[in-house]
């Protein structure tokens, strides 16, 4: 069995201060994490990734992610947001089989950046 | 540059006629998947294709169906719409080639479907 929960469906920040999105998943297998962000009526785009190399990734536009095996976790960060970091942000965790690509999306998170 | 493409952007149809939405790819990838997203809710994964091999998720209706004629354009075919079929369509690839685990998916920006 393969799940994402995004424990935080809102989170709102001021300007200027960190950013923390959380991200907890299960997976029977050695999964691949990403963090993907939506802006509204956009596509997705990449932040970044863990694929068993190191344990913390740094992504663009300053965000990085912590892989914590012992916690299943794989939270989000960014020291200090900015006013176009407003948006929606996606876990996922996908892991491959025999060919046959298993994805599973979190419920994501919209954060909402007050000026 | 190198993208996923999705045609046309914004696509309306009727209920009950059917209708094709595409999806090209210029990064040469060997996966392509589908995706549905409704307002206010995370991408849910309709089937994808592996190289030639269809996946299809086991909770995607038979209304769907997708046709993958060469590496680099994917169909999503939706044979009778319905009003809760309006969505946002996503196509994404990858490149799952060689050893390792999963690589990156690529989105294309979507088509929006509306069913009236």
């Amino acid at each position: 069995a393969q799940s994402v929960t995004q424990l935080d469906s809102h989170v709102s920040v001021s300007e200027g201060t960190p950013v923390l999105l959380r991200c907890n998943y299960s997976s029977s297998y050695s999964p691949s994490l990403f963090w993907y962000v939506q802006h509204p009526n956009k596509g997705l785009q990449l932040l970044l990734k863990y694929t068993s190399a190191a344990t913390l990734v740094k992504g663009i536009n300053g965000f990085e992610a912590e892989f914590k095996k012992s916690e299943t976790s794989f939270h989000l960060t960014k020291p200090s947001a900015h006013m176009s970091d407003a948006a929606e942000y996606f876990c996922v965790v996908r892991t491959n089989s025999g060919g046959y690509q298993k994805v599973t999306f979190g419920t994501g998170t919209k954060l909402q950046v007050i000026p | 540059d190198a993208m996923v493409i999705q045609n046309p952007r914004y696509q309306v149809t009727q209920f009950g006629k059917p209708v094709t939405l595409s999806c090209s790819q210029t990064l040469n990838h060997n996966v392509m998947y589908w995706y549905q997203q409704k307002s206010s809710q995370a991408p849910k994964l309709l089937f994808h294709y592996y190289d030639k091999d269809f996946n299809n998720e086991a909770d995607t209706p038979d209304n769907f169906q997708s046709r993958r004629p060469n590496t680099s354009f994917c169909f999503l075919d939706i044979r009778s719409p319905g009003l809760g079929d309006a969505a946002m369509y996503l196509c994404a690839t990858s490149s799952e080639r060689g050893a390792g685990g999963p690589r990156t998916q690529y989105f294309g920006p979507g088509t929006r479907l509306l069913v009236l």
